[in-house]
């Protein structure tokens, strides 16, 4: 099982409101991550933690703010975000032990729109 | 910090024939290179990786072959099928002493159509 499950689907916010999105993933793996991805672009690295704790931060705008209560779950707290920030926002995850150590695992992800 | 550069960046092909993907990178210190497939509406899949002490790595119709002399990789796919279609990425992870360490970077994706 290699499956990275990402709520909801689809987000249309305005400009000042506040939103989280969720990730949850229950394969053991104590390496998440947060990506953004524009149309027809790869995905773009946001965030990484390691065992819970926040262990890159690709200079992302304050107005998004990660968290990782426990082991499965990832969120991004999503604040006065801007048209521009619409995107798919992908999670994954990936084992830190083991033969499958470097593999990464993505989410369906989540469409955000921004009014 | 690493480069990974991905040709072609579109690749139309009748079914039944091969399809090739190619990509180079500029680290030495990567050591790890997943290809992912991305369909419509959906997040990248993992589908075949290759790490930098193996040349070659075969899974059914998928093959990656590896040269890091010239520092690039290549995705093989043989007897194409219109569910083949999607988006595919190369990616490499720089291993420990890269400016990049444990970060995957990605190439800029090829899209790839398979003709009935």
């Amino acid at each position: 099982d290699t499956e990275v499950t990402q709520t909801p689907k689809h987000l249309v916010m305005g400009m000042t409101n506040k939103k989280s999105l969720k990730c949850e993933q229950h394969m053991g793996h104590r390496a998440m991550y947060w990506y953004k991805q524009k149309a027809k672009k790869p995905p773009e690295l946001m965030f990484v933690y390691s065992y819970e704790k926040l262990s890159i931060n690709e200079s992302v705008p304050s107005r998004f703010s990660p968290e990782c209560p426990n082991s499965s779950l990832l969120n991004l707290h999503l604040h006065a975000l801007q048209p521009e920030d619409s995107a798919l926002y992908l999670c994954a995850s990936r084992p830190t032990l083991g033969t499958r150590e470097y593999e990464q695992y993505f989410g369906p992800g989540t469409r955000l729109t921004v009014t | 910090g690493e480069n990974v550069e991905q040709h072609p960046s579109t690749l139309s092909v009748q079914e039944g024939d091969s399809a090739v993907i190619k990509c180079t990178y500029s680290d030495s210190a990567s050591n790890y290179f997943p290809w992912y497939k991305q369909e419509l509406g959906k997040g990248p899949q993992l589908i075949i990786d290759i790490r930098s002490n193996v040349g070659e790595k075969k899974d059914q119709r998928i093959a990656v072959t590896l040269n890091k002399t010239a520092k690039h990789f290549s995705l093989h796919i043989t007897e194409t099928q219109p569910e083949d279609s999607a988006v595919y990425f190369c990616a490499a992870r720089v291993g420990a002493g890269g400016t990049s360490y444990g970060k995957l970077t990605f190439g800029q994706g090829t899209i790839l159509t398979v003709h009935p």
